[in-house]
């Protein structure tokens, strides 16, 4: 079976512009996570969907919004693009709401200019 | 509320030596724990995972780790470390009650010497 797929694999864009990522999760997987990790650090928890609904958010702000369709898959939008938005975008599923365990993809690497 | 604190940025260890990678979270309701490993450009790959049944956890590629709740403690082992394992490591936590964010530690990232 397929893992976690991400689109795209690398992204530049520049200062204010608008940006949608995607991810398809495991076959069966109900709930998508989206995570930021910065060069350097630890993933940070941005969304959790479960059931096409918003389940958990994380301190970020406005300019970050997701959703989730009925076939699972998940798209994260990051509007007003900031150099600080420069990041490694992770997405992982899990079979239900609980983040138990997840099952990340290879990432969305993001370049602000 | 919650974090995890990953003591050592970087370790460093001779081939064939014990890995030893410490972690300490504080929650405040019984926690799931986690190890993660991260090899350069890829996503993360789950290595082990505590869910309040053993408090000694084996995972994949020869690691485990312990549940010490009196330490609040969730250290990775290896008693051997293999060249394969230079990589960046996970500690995370999330809640098994309520809430659904998972908290990542910084991260430690592994040497191993030949």
């Amino acid at each position: 079976d397929a893992g976690v797929t991400q689109s795209p694999t690398h992204l530049i864009k520049t200062r204010g512009q608008q940006v949608t990522l995607r991810c398809s999760p495991i076959s069966g997987h109900k709930s998508v996570s989206w995570y930021q990790q910065v060069l350097g650090q630890g993933p940070q928890f941005i969304f959790q969907y479960y059931e096409k609904e918003e389940r958990g958010r994380g301190n970020f702000p406005d300019r970050f919004s997701a959703r989730q369709f009925p076939n699972y898959s998940s798209e994260l939008n990051v509007n007003a693009l900031l150099l600080g938005d420069s990041a490694l975008y992770l997405c992982a599923s899990s079979p239900g709401a609980r983040q138990e365990t997840q099952y990340f993809g290879p990432g969305t690497r993001l370049l602000v200019l | 509320a919650q974090s995890v604190t990953q003591l050592g940025s970087h370790v460093s260890v001779s081939e064939g030596a014990l890995v030893l990678l410490r972690c300490n979270y504080s929650s405040s309701v019984p926690p799931y724990l986690f190890w993660y490993v991260q090899y350069p450009n890829q996503g993360l790959q789950l290595l082990l995972k505590y869910t309040s049944a053993a408090t000694l956890v084996k995972g994949i590629n020869g690691f485990e780790a312990e549940f010490k709740k009196s330490e609040t403690s969730f250290h990775l082992t290896k008693p051997s470390a293999h060249m394969s394992d230079a990589a960046e490591y996970f500690c995370a936590v999330s809640p098994n009650t309520g809430g659904f964010k998972t908290i990542f530690g910084a991260g430690t990232r592994l040497f191993v010497k030949a």
